[in-house]
């Protein structure tokens, strides 16, 4: 399975400070991309970068890839309580599929 | 409208039930999804749909019968389902398969 992990697992953090989640995953992609998923609810589309880009930037967000190293990160700078939220990042697997990796859940405190 | 809609958001539902999820989107997108989710898991895939035909089953049991009407609905019949089937139901679709793709809310099933 191409299924990716996340790390951590699990993140808590200030109003303010930047947060970061690694994933990694096992074989090669044409790209990559990171979700958002408040409690319960449905994924939210974040940033997706491709295999021959490096660094990725949106918003507040910041997304590397290592395709040497099979690894991506995000990165949330001057992070705000509503960035409270799972964080998962998708790799393809085939032509059709996109596998989800194991998340980050993310905590910011007011 | 760059929204996809999910109906019921909740059903509960008895073991000898049958129940349909429906699912819509006026993106123009030719892929659809269905994917599984339980509590403190990622989304696990189930069944694609691409230009309205059955491309991916992930070996799903036949308790879950998929449907796409047309290029815009997507419906997910559910029979005699188990307990251990309780989870948040999500669809989702796509421009293209394995590209950017738009959820909806999901449907929060519980079987009793």
């Amino acid at each position: 399975s191409q299924q990716g992990e996340e790390d951590p697992q699990a993140l808590s953090i200030q109003e303010g400070e930047n947060a970061t989640m690694n994933c990694s995953y096992k074989t090669s992609i044409n790209n990559l991309q990171w979700y958002r998923q408040n409690s319960g609810r449905g994924l939210v589309h974040l940033i997706l970068i491709r295999s021959n880009e490096r660094e990725k930037h949106s918003g507040r967000l910041r997304v590397t890839l290592d395709t040497s190293k099979k690894s991506s990160s995000l990165l949330i700078t001057a992070s705000r309580a509503a960035d409270t939220a799972s964080y998962f990042c998708a790799t393809p697997e085939g032509y059709q599929k996109v596998t989800f990796g194991t998340g980050t859940k993310l905590q910011v405190i007011p | 409208d760059t929204e996809v809609t999910q109906t019921p958001k909740h059903l509960v539902m008895g073991m000898t039930n049958k129940k349909s999820l429906k699912c819509e989107q006026h993106m123009g997108h030719r892929a659809m999804y269905w994917y599984k989710q339980k509590a403190k898991k990622p989304p696990e895939l189930m069944f694609v749909y691409s230009y309205e035909k059955l491309s991916i089953n992930e070996s799903v049991p036949s308790r879950f019968s998929p449907e796409c009407p047309n290029s815009s609905l997507l419906n997910l019949h559910l029979h005699a389902l188990q307990p251990e089937d309780s989870a948040l139901y999500l669809c989702a679709s796509s421009q293209f398969s394995s590209s950017e793709a738009f959820f909806g809310q999901g449907t929060r099933l519980t079987v009793v």
